[in-house]
């Protein structure tokens, strides 16, 4: 079953606070992770991809996966009012060219100036 | 930066009416998606399309939706005869050789 989970929110952080955001995945046959951010009425925009386990760094932006507990992170550092959002998981279903991919409900996020 | 374009921003129909949705996906990519997100819910996948034929599609694709790729450059999803419950964002999505799947700007579809 392909069931991805996430806690809906709001999160609501002070500027300049390092926020981390979880999800949750039920099928350990997952091999690929993203994060995708999503501002109100617009298209879901790519934020991190990563296919193993660990961490993976982009600026202020860190993904970490941990398979054994099927547990996927997002981590903010010197989080800004325009990083206000929600945030979505997403795992492709097998990692093949054209696959579908299944995501969580996303966090909504909220950074106060 | 290269983007995916949808068109219309906003569709309105009666209830009973064909709508296509069209999508200018990434020029190189080869993978081509739709998704659809129902107001404070999920997105949620409906097909994929590559090499000109359906790849994967999930439950909700159902006879009443069709994709095409009618030219090089176009993508589209054709509701045949609307339904009040498919009002949603509609979302279309390119990838290239890798798995990462960029997402257009969205249209959104108000059946009445």
């Amino acid at each position: 079953q392909k069931e991805v989970e996430q806690d809906p929110g709001p999160l609501s952080v002070p500027e300049g606070a390092i926020v981390s955001l979880n999800c949750t995945y039920s099928n350990s046959a997952f091999q690929y992770f993203m994060w995708y951010r999503q501002y109100s009425r617009k298209g879901p925009e790519l934020l991190m991809y990563t296919y193993s386990s660990g961490n993976k760094e982009d600026g202020r932006f860190t993904a970490q996966v941990d398979k054994s507990s099927k547990y996927i992170s997002l981590f903010i550092r010197d989080s800004q009012p325009s990083d206000s959002a929600t945030y979505l998981c997403a795992i492709p279903d097998s990692g093949g060219g054209a696959d579908g991919l299944t995501f969580g409900k996303g966090t909504h996020l909220i950074i106060q100036p | 930066e290269p983007e995916v374009t949808q068109t219309p921003s906003h569709q309105v129909t009666q209830m009973g009416q064909e709508v296509i949705l069209r999508c200018v996906p990434i020029s190189n990519h080869l993978y081509f998606y739709w998704y659809r997100q129902i107001l404070g819910q999920k997105v949620e996948f409906l097909v994929s399309f590559y090499n000109n034929e359906i790849s994967e599609k999930s439950e909700i694709f159902d006879d009443q939706f069709s994709v095409e790729r009618p030219d090089g450059s176009n993508f589209t999803l054709k509701i045949r005869s609307t339904k009040l419950e498919d009002s949603a964002m509609y979302f279309c999505a390119s990838s290239g050789v890798l798995d990462e799947q960029y997402f257009g700007p969205g249209t959104r579809l108000t059946v009445t």
